[in-house]
């Protein structure tokens, strides 16, 4: 697979803090975390093509010689809970490739 | 406020029959796409366009057909010729380089 993330799935108590992880094997101009909930529709938290950027709670960083990202969540809580979605977009194929998904359940 | 909208949220059809999936854009963007999502799977791509009038075929675009007669909309059709039809689809779109990625809310196609 061209896009892996860690762990697949992911149980948490409210408060904690949280780290999904996502390596990836091929060139790229950016890297997008998705965040998806049980109703289904996706929403982008992050585009990155370098460096750290952070929302909130949320903070996205990115390593291009290594080839992986890290999404946080500090201060977890059970409005959290969802997949999360790592993408990276190919310059050269000019599209989305995505992971399968972190599922994170937050328990109060 | 600019957006994406699919519809309908759910929809069923009878074994056989073509079904037409909607996905209207204001966002101005060029770039359409169509994912399908299958349980413990991730996204793939069905079909994407960049430019009015044309598009290109994506990783599971057997079964599919598309048209992008306008820059805001990109509407799916699942034919009969599609095996395993029901699915999660998801509309997105983009500027080019894959800026401002926006997806929809979702069709959940169930086929009886």
């Amino acid at each position: 697979n061209e896009v892996e993330q860690s762990p697949q799935n992911l149980t948490a108590q409210e408060g904690e803090f949280i780290t999904i992880n996502c390596s990836y094997s091929v060139g790229i101009s950016a890297l997008h975390w998705l965040q998806q909930h049980p109703g289904g529709g996706i929403v982008s938290l992050f585009m990155l093509s370098s460096g750290k950027k952070k929302h909130g709670r949320l903070i996205a960083t990115i390593n291009i010689q290594e080839k992986h990202s890290s999404l946080h969540i500090t201060a977890s809580h059970p409005r959290d809970s969802a997949v999360y979605i790592c993408a990276v977009y190919g310059g050269a194929t000019n599209k989305l490739i995505f992971g399968t998904g972190t599922l994170l359940a937050v328990q109060p | 406020d600019g957006g994406i909208t699919q519809s309908p949220k759910y929809l069923f059809r009878k074994e056989g029959q073509n079904v037409t999936l909607s996905c209207e854009q204001n966002l101005n963007h060029d770039a359409m796409y169509w994912y399908r999502q299958d349980p413990g799977q991730g996204l793939r791509l069905i079909y994407y366009s960049q430019i009015v009038n044309d598009f290109q075929k994506g990783d599971i675009a057997e079964g599919y057909s598309v048209s992008r007669e306008k820059k805001e909309s990109f509407p799916l059709t699942v034919t009969s010729a599609q095996k395993n039809p029901t699915a999660f689809y998801l509309c997105a779109s983009s500027h080019l380089r894959g800026e401002g990625y926006t997806f929809g809310s979702g069709t959940r196609l169930t086929v009886v």
